[in-house]
């Protein structure tokens, strides 16, 4: 079936604007993951999803980002007032059962570009 | 929280050669460590996991070790071939609760194959 997907694939921003990041889960994955990787370092943490509830959003970096799964499925990450700083590839990887005991598997990514 | 670290860097080896990545992590209470292939632009793809039940785990010329008294675990592949080349990253999953979601990846190692 499907993968995870992500869209857009590349968005490139203004310093201090506001943007949406999409990810479309493996259907039927009840967690979803969203991860930052900066270029030349492993994927960062950033929040976890147990169906619509976030189980786990310690590695957001600060009230500037949100991210919300209202249905259980599809998942936007939000940024408001972007800083040069927030430019990474913005990772979703969803699970089938989540807490830790499946596999993750990963959507292409989101490179956010903030200028 | 988790703290993963990894090495070597980077990894260049000949064709036919067997590689060795290995990784070190710093909560006893983890108990998943997947291992993840990416290729240049592309999504990081798992190649194999162990659980903390179970010591090592082969998939044809790819094996994973675990000591979970040392906590360390490494990635052995054997037969190189060009193709293996890619940055290869290792994860430990979260400490509890809600967090054993979370995979906290070390930082890559950059695996070159010579032909």
């Amino acid at each position: 079936g499907a993968g995870v997907s992500q869209t857009p694939s590349n968005k490139v921003t203004e310093k201090g604007k506001y943007v949406e990041l999409r990810c479309d889960p493996i259907s039927g994955h009840t967690a979803l993951y969203w991860y930052r990787q900066s270029l030349g370092q492993g994927p960062e943490f950033l929040i976890y999803f147990q169906g619509t509830g976030a189980a786990d959003d310690s590695g957001l970096p600060n009230d500037r980002f949100f991210a919300v799964r209202p249905e259980g499925s599809v998942s936007t990450l939000k940024i408001q007032r972007t800083e040069r700083g927030d430019s990474a590839v913005y990772l979703c990887a969803s699970s089938l059962i989540g807490q830790g005991i499946d596999t993750q598997y990963f959507g292409p990514g989101t490179r956010l570009t903030v200028l | 929280g988790e703290n993963v670290e990894q090495h070597p860097s980077t990894l260049s080896v000949q064709e036919g050669d067997s590689a060795v990545i290995k990784c070190t992590y710093s909560d006893s209470a983890s108990n998943y460590f997947p291992w993840y292939k990416q290729e240049l632009g592309k999504r990081p793809q798992l190649i194999i996991d162990i659980r903390s039940n179970v010591g090592e785990k082969k998939d044809q010329r790819i094996a994973v070790t675990l000591n979970k008294t040392a906590k360390h675990f490494s990635l052995h592949i054997t037969e190189t071939q060009p193709e293996d080349s890619a940055v290869y990253f290792c994860a430990a999953n979260g400490a509890g609760g809600t967090s054993y979601g979370k995979l906290t990846f070390g930082q890559g190692t950059i695996l070159t194959v010579h032909p």
